[in-house]
């Protein structure tokens, strides 16, 4: 059970979009559409944004979305702003009730 | 209103066994379908899933670390305990526990807390 593989840091400016990747495996990702996505401000518990691969929960913006294609999930952030500058953390279930996380990706807002 | 609380010792010495244990409310682990998970996060480094028990005692592990960690119910109703032996510095990290919920995600979480490893 291998770590999800996320890009260490993505910048943009504001008003941009900007698209994180997560990569697994056929074990994970590419076997459940079950991803799910996570805003994590230092010293604040992380906060679910994407379930199930791309819906939203009550709450979150829609300028989040997520999708998922083989052994890749995504979370896109359109019409960047400066409260979005935070990790991103991506989670894919593994099957028989285990969990994989990201790797983590820092998020700059230009 | 779901929420729930992590509590333990600040400080374990390496080899030492960790206790923490999740307070939680707004819910019932007597309840089908309803577990509590515990994840850490090491200082800047990534979350990590370590484990889950769900109502009916079902327990699930990380392949990395199942020999060292155990999971229960308990003592009070509303809570549950983690255990993990053999404790070495690279443990360091804030454990969290929090909530999987109907769609596999974890909606809940409690607000962390940071255990470090030092002699």
């Amino acid at each position: 059970q291998s770590a999800l593989t996320q890009p260490a840091s993505v910048s943009g400016s504001p008003g941009q979009s900007i698209t994180i990747s997560c990569t697994g495996s056929s074990s994970d990702v590419g076997g459940y559409d079950l991803v799910s996505w996570y805003q994590y401000h230092p010293g604040k518990a992380p906060k679910v944004i994407i379930y199930e691969s791309r819906k939203w929960p009550s709450g979150v913006s829609n300028r989040f979305s997520g999708s998922r294609s083989g052994n890749t999930a995504s979370l896109t952030i359109s019409g960047l702003k400066a409260e979005d500058e935070a990790y991103y953390y991506c989670c894919s279930y593994a099957g028989s009730s285990t969990w994989v996380f990201g790797g983590g990706t820092k998020v700059t807002v230009l | 209103q779901i929420t729930l609380k992590e509590s333990g010792p600040m400080l374990v010495k390496p080899t030492q066994t960790l206790t923490l244990t999740c307070t939680f409310s707004g819910f019932s682990l007597n309840t089908s379908g309803v577990g509590v998970a515990w994840i850490r996060q090491p200082p800047g480094k990534a979350l990590e899933w370590l484990t889950v028990i769900y109502w009916d005692d079902d327990k699930r592990y990380s392949p990395s670390l199942k020999t060292r960690l155990a999971v229960t119910k308990g003592p009070s109703k509303n809570q549950v305990t983690l255990t993990m032996n053999n404790m070495d510095p690279v443990d360091t990290a804030t454990y969290y526990c929090a909530t999987p919920g109907r769609a596999l995600d974890f909606d809940y979480w409690g607000q962390g807390s940071l255990v470090t490893v030092s002699s």
